[in-house]
């Protein structure tokens, strides 16, 4: 069964410091994505990365980073020296290209507070 | 700019009533979706439409209706069979059906019970 489980329901750091928001999936199938979107108070989720099954490589945007291991079906997020502008919900998604239907699946989010 | 507009931004639902929810996209974007957002919850779809005239149901469809007569518009109706319809709605779009096209949403509508 595909399922995404974001175990972090909350975090607060304080300014500056760095934080890694944590995601692990299940998928049977073998070519999948998986996306990080971030939600802030105003509501709108905004697309901040994609990863598929096949590239491993991890990448870094500025301050965000992305850990992909496929051998602990993880895809965890970093940022660097977070600012108060970083606080939000952030949501981890699993897409299959073989399960008939063109559903994410979404973790549940971890929300970061971060305080100045 | 293109983008994803919905509305209102709040709604307020009487008991047995029926409301609709505003979705409309200038992104030229073939797919468009429906989601439902509780506290604490993932996301969780409640319709997507590939094309014009055609929609499909995704996990928690009952007490929703949707028509997709123009490629720009999804409008979602809660209807009163919906009894538990107090929850964040976000509508979602993107350049076609596949599973590795990103997903482009609007900022959402919040509907409540009166």
């Amino acid at each position: 069964a595909q399922k995404v489980t974001q175990a972090q329901t909350e975090i607060s750091v304080v300014e500056k410091e760095d934080v890694t928001l944590d995601c692990v999936y299940e998928t049977r199938d073998t070519t999948y994505y998986l996306f990080w979107y971030k939600q802030p108070p105003s509501g709108e989720l905004v697309f901040l990365i994609r990863r598929n099954s096949f590239d491993e490589q991890n990448e870094i945007s500025g301050r965000y980073s992305w850990n992909f291991q496929k051998s602990t079906s993880s895809f965890n997020f970093t940022i660097t020296a977070s600012q108060v502008v970083d606080s939000a919900v952030y949501f981890c998604a699993l897409s299959e290209a073989h399960s008939g239907t063109y559903k994410y699946i979404f973790g549940t989010g971890t929300r970061l507070k971060v305080l100045a | 700019d293109g983008g994803i507009t919905q509305s209102p931004k709040y709604l307020f639902r009487k008991e047995g009533q029926n409301v609709t929810l505003s979705c409309e996209q200038n992104l030229n974007h073939d797919a468009m979706y429906w989601y439902r957002q509780d506290p604490g919850q993932g996301l969780r779809l409640i319709y997507y439409s590939q094309i014009v005239n055609d929609f499909q149901k995704g996990d928690i469809a009952e007490g929703y209706s949707v028509s997709r007569e123009k490629k720009e518009s999804f409008p979602l109706t809660v209807t009163s069979a919906q009894k538990n319809p107090t929850a964040f709605y976000l509508c979602a779009s993107s350049i076609g059906d596949r599973s590795y096209q990103p997903q482009h949403f609007g900022d959402g509508t919040r509907l409540s019970i009166l």
